[in-house]
Formats: C-alpha cells, structure tokens, sequence
C-alpha cells in the first residue's frame, strides 16, 4: 500500500489556469506538508499542517491555498497559475510535528505551465 | 535561519568504490541531521539519520557522521553498487529555525558499473 499518494503525477497547464493537486497519507501521521523541488532540485517548505491546524506559511504566495479536509488530506490549489510555478510539487508527513520526526514523502506533481 | 551547504553537487565513482558526501550548517542549536535518497521519479527517502548527542551512526553500507564543534556532518556509502545511484540530500533541524528542516541543495551520485 503506499503510504503517502498524491495526484495527479503530471500535470501540464496554460498560465492563468487554476488548478488542484490532491494528497492523502495512511500511516495516520499527525503533520503533513507541501513542498516545491526546483529544476535545480532545491528542496524548499512550502506549508505545514498539524492536525488541520496551519502551522507553517513560508514566503508563498498567496495564489496557492493549502486545504485539510482531515488529518489524512492535504490538498494544494493554486489559481492564477504562472510560468515559475512549474516544478515538481511533493507532498509529505511526519509523525508528530517537529524537524526531528522522520518525513515521508509522497512521489511527486510535476507541473509545467506553458 | 539555518542554512545547509552541500558537496560535491555531483559525485562519480566505479561500483565498488566508497562514496563520501559533505554538509555543513551554521545554526549551532541544530540538533537533528537526515539523510534522503531520490530516486529518478520518486519523493525523497529517509535512508539514515542522526541526532546531536552522537557521533557517528552506522547501517550496513552507509555510516553518517556528525562534527558540531565544526558543524559539519557526511554520509558515507562503502562497496557502492549501481542502485546506489541518486539524488542525496542532506538536511538540518533546529529550533531557532522554528524546528523545520532545511535541506542542502543535493548530490547526484553516479556509480559506474
């Protein structure tokens, strides 16, 4: 079973769309995130939910709106999509909430925006 | 905030041979230091990590160690073999950097068969 699914695995879109990508974990992990891996494959946080609760908001902005329906759901939408916003976007959980609980990491969104 | 620093950005050597990759932090509270492998097309894995109040930690053929007077940290792979072949990304956690990891910009290692 995997343990953290995230769809879809591609997605190709024009600027100005809006779109979703959807996140779900089974391993009953209480903190869950988005993160976005540049073309360079820098890792960077993007957001980080504890128990539905936003915790962390780093310098995004404001056109993507994280969403937790339930501790095992995040999702990730994002209007008024750009050309920068092309990336691959992973999805992860962890334990308890903390940089010292192992994450786990789902396998990736790549988003192209032409 | 803390920041991770990563080499080589790539790494080549022949299977067989050892493997060794570097990071260094600059927040000195930092206390909790993984290890993440990327495979082509799949999310980062933990493969080993280690905390502040040890040295060195080892799990077959990989071994991290951790320096905090010199605040740097390596992973070393021995009898490397083809599967090894990834992206490595070494990361800190600190709570001066609100107890987020804060990852280094990734090692691509390729072992040559």
């Amino acid at each position: 079973d995997t343990a953290v699914s995230q769809t879809p695995k591609y997605l190709v879109t024009q600027m100005g769309n809006d779109k979703s990508i959807k996140c779900e974990q089974n391993l009953g992990h209480d903190t869950m995130y988005w993160y976005k891996q540049d073309s360079k494959k820098f890792l960077k946080i993007m957001f980080s939910y504890n128990n539905k609760e936003l915790i962390i908001n780093e310098t995004v902005p404001n056109r993507f709106s994280p969403k937790s329906p339930d501790k095992a759901h995040l999702n990730l939408h994002i209007n008024s999509l750009e050309l920068g916003d092309s990336a691959v976007y992973f999805c992860a959980s962890s334990q308890g909430y903390g940089g010292d609980s192992p994450l786990h990491f789902g396998n990736g969104t790549r988003l192209t925006v032409t | 905030g803390e920041n991770v620093e990563q080499h080589p950005s790539t790494l080549s050597v022949q299977e067989g041979d050892s493997a060794v990759i570097k990071c260094t932090y600059s927040d000195s509270a930092s206390n909790y230091f993984p290890w993440y492998k990327q495979e082509l097309g799949k999310g980062p894995q933990l493969i080993i990590d280690i905390r502040s109040n040890v040295g060195e930690k080892k799990d077959q053929r990989i071994a991290v160690t951790l320096n905090k007077t010199a605040k740097h940290f390596s992973l070393h792979i021995t009898e490397t073999q083809p599967e090894d072949s990834a992206v490595y990304f070494c990361a800190a956690s600190s709570y001066n950097a609100g107890n987020m990891l804060t990852f280094g910009g990734g090692t691509r290692l390729m072992v040559k068969p």
